[in-house]
């Protein structure tokens, strides 16, 4: 199974702040990776897909990034309500695969 | 606007079965295939497999081979996940998504199953 690495597991950051979640496939996944964004007692809500491609009304203010093995995802000017986890996942092959998730959090 | 309605939660033995529904609508049922993803409290997501609502075809994670069992109803647009044998690690959400675009793009609301002797 394609491992998928967030090696931050806690983020700190302040609003209005840019920062970036990074995460590493085991093995080359081309750009089949997705972010998601997932609050207490919801469901993920996917916003990015195919690495880079914004999904259906998510804002412009995150963007991702990256091809191969090493994925980035952004938020270019943190809101208090993405406030949030975020999980990549990797669409390139059976078993879909999920990294481990990072929580974005106020300092 | 598409939308997935789930059972409710359940309180389970262990060793006993359990069956989810995941209720489609808004689309065309057999347009894309059902997945069913396991979040355990607190943790990540691990992916069970899939089913093709069109002619039943599945795909599951071979972790979970024997455990679920994906079925459908298309005459009530619905899908079911069986869970056999249960133990106190199957406790956790589960929840079915639409994969559309290369990302699991709806998602039900997720169903508890809590496993306690």
């Amino acid at each position: 199974d394609i491992v998928m690495t967030q090696s931050h597991k806690f983020m700190s950051t302040s609003v209005g702040d840019r920062v970036s979640i990074t995460c590493k496939a085991s093995q080359d996944v081309s750009t089949a990776v997705a972010w998601y964004q997932q609050k207490p007692g919801q469901s993920p809500k996917l916003l990015i897909y195919s690495a880079s491609y914004r999904y259906t009304g998510v804002p412009d203010r995150f963007t991702g990034s990256g091809s191969g093995t090493d994925f980035t995802f952004t938020v270019s000017s943190v809101q208090a309500e993405d406030l949030s986890f975020y999980y990549c996942q990797q669409h390139f092959t059976s078993p879909l695969t999920f990294g481990a998730g990072t929580k974005l959090e106020l300092k | 606007e598409i939308q997935l309605q789930q059972s409710g939660p359940e309180l389970m033995k262990p060793g006993a079965s359990v069956k989810i529904s995941c209720k489609a609508s808004g689309y065309s049922f057999t347009s894309y295939y059902m997945h069913w993803v396991k979040q355990s409290h607190g943790k990540s997501l691990e992916w069970i497999g899939y089913i093709d609502p069109f002619n039943g075809g599945t795909r599951y994670n071979q972790k979970f081979k024997g455990k679920a069992t994906l079925t459908v109803d298309k005459s009530s647009s619905t899908a079911y996940m069986h869970l056999s044998s249960l133990t106190s690690e199957d406790s956790a959400v589960y929840s079915c998504a639409l994969l559309i675009l290369g990302g699991l793009a709806h998602w039900g609301q997720g169903t508890l199953v809590t496993v306690s002797a």
